[in-house]
């Protein structure tokens, strides 16, 4: 199985500010026949669903606004939220599908400072 | 717009068998990746299998020996049973369509279902 790590477990960002979480997978989910790497974040609110924010690592999935963003390739990536706002408070997971079984992290819960 | 709706009983008694149903609409149960996921108490997320293409199947291999999914593709509802449960099968259980590549991008609400005598 392909263990997924997030950084750290808990993070405390005040409003406006960026927020950064890492995640690292413990094999490569870069793919070379297309240069894709299989890993998504999602975002979960208490009593909710995750919801879909980004896949290929870095493609925003339609609807999610634009100061979300993802990068990395291979073993690490990052989820990056730009400016830091009051609905964001959430757990967030990485997941990846470049094999079965499919796996996520173990998330991130941000707060506001 | 693709919805899922999960069903079933909220307490299982240890020892028994777990069953779930998952409704469909909007998609397409027949061709589509649909999966179970599910999420114990204050706990990360954990894949428990798909089914697709009407039949075939794969299963996480934790819980292979435990799991069985099908679906009833012209009633719209795909299914989880999980036998022999225990305490430690208490989970949020959700049903999800997986996009081909392999993210899950609906999802149903989750039902809780709680393993206890």
């Amino acid at each position: 199985d392909i263990v997924m790590t997030q950084s750290p477990d808990s993070l405390a960002v005040s409003l406006g500010e960026r927020a950064t979480i890492n995640c690292k997978s413990s094999q490569s989910v870069l793919y070379r026949s297309n240069n894709k790497n299989y890993l998504a974040w999602y975002q979960q609110k208490p009593g909710q669903p995750p919801k879909l924010l980004i896949y290929w690592a870095s493609t925003r999935q339609s609807g999610v606004p634009d100061r979300f963003s993802g990068s990395g390739s291979g073993t690490d990536f990052t989820l990056t939220i730009s400016s830091l706002q009051a609905e964001d408070v959430a757990v967030y997971y990485c997941q990846q599908y470049y094999s079965t079984p499919f796996t996520f992290g173990q998330g991130t819960n941000l707060e506001i400072k | 717009q693709v919805q899922l709706q999960e069903s079933g009983p909220g307490l299982v008694k240890p020892s028994e068998t777990l069953s779930l149903t998952c409704t469909v609409s909007g998609g397409s149960i027949s061709t589509d990746f649909w999966n179970w996921i599910r999420q114990p108490p204050g706990k990360g997320l954990e894949w428990i299998g798909y089914i697709y293409n009407s039949g075939s199947t794969n299963y996480n291999p934790s819980l292979k020996s435990r799991v069985t999914i099908s679906v009833d593709t012209s009633a719209g509802h795909f299914f989880l049973k999980l036998n022999s449960v225990t305490a430690a099968d208490t989970a949020v259980y959700y049903c999800a369509r997986r996009e081909g590549n392999g993210w899950f991008n609906y999802w149903g609400q989750g039902i809780l279902v709680t393993v206890s005598s």
